[in-house]
């Protein structure tokens, strides 16, 4: 069966350090990968989406970028964290666009 | 434009008493409907989906969903709520039509009292 890691589950970083939140989907082969946002433990906002290696989408232009450098591993990162940046991050992984969508545990981020 | 609402932001509601957990939908071709659940700190779980088919969908923990395309609507239902179900509730549409987006409620908060 296939199942999504993600980590660090709780991150504290100061304002203008450096991020990186890693994102691992095992049991299936070329996923497609998401990153959303949940703030205020609401509304998800899609950030970022990859249908292979190398290919990322961009769905809001903002201080964050992702990479995908194998079929199974998407990272999301920031050179320089905002207050704004805080949240609750999630990846997630489909079999194709158009499949079910599955979760992983979520990334809580605090910047300081 | 695809879009979903959730037009209550918390349902409260009985133990063993029935729950409906509302949520319409606006998509351009034929769409693809999800229920997810939320519990504190955690990631979303999948519970049910509508694709094509029956109407009525069911899911995981005995919970079930109604497709009325008429009302453009996929309520989420459980005949008898348990405390357990206290929970963040996330209703998402997909265009069929093709595209990766999937538009996400804002969700609804479910408080079920013993």
């Amino acid at each position: 069966s296939q199942t999504i890691h993600q980590w660090p589950a709780t991150l504290v970083q100061p304002v203008g350090s450096p991020l990186s939140l890693e994102c691992t989907v095992e049991g299936t082969s070329n996923p497609n990968l998401y990153w959303y946002r949940q703030a205020a433990g609401r509304g998800l906002q899609l950030l970022f989406y990859s249908v292979g290696i190398g290919q990322i989408s961009s769905e809001v232009p903002q201080n964050l970028s992702a990479s995908r450098p194998q079929d199974r591993q998407f990272i999301l990162s920031s050179k320089k964290l905002l207050l704004s940046d805080s949240g609750f991050y999630l990846c997630a992984w489909s079999v194709t666009p158009r499949d079910t969508i599955y979760f992983g545990e979520g990334s809580w981020l605090t910047v300081v | 434009a695809q879009s979903v609402a959730q037009p209550e932001d918390q349902v409260n509601v009985a133990e063993g008493n029935p729950l409906t957990v509302k949520c319409t939908y606006s998509v351009s071709g034929n769409p693809y409907l999800f229920w997810y659940v939320q519990y504190p700190n955690r990631g979303l779980q999948f519970l049910l989906k509508y694709i094509t088919g029956d109407n009525l969908v069911k899911g995981s923990y005995g919970f079930e969903a109604e497709f009325n395309k008429s009302q453009t609507s996929f309520h989420l239902k459980k005949p008898s709520a348990l405390v357990s179900d206290s929970a963040l509730y996330f209703c998402a549409v997909r265009d069929a039509a093709g595209g990766f987006k999937t538009i996400f409620g804002a969700g609804t908060r479910l408080f079920v009292k013993a």
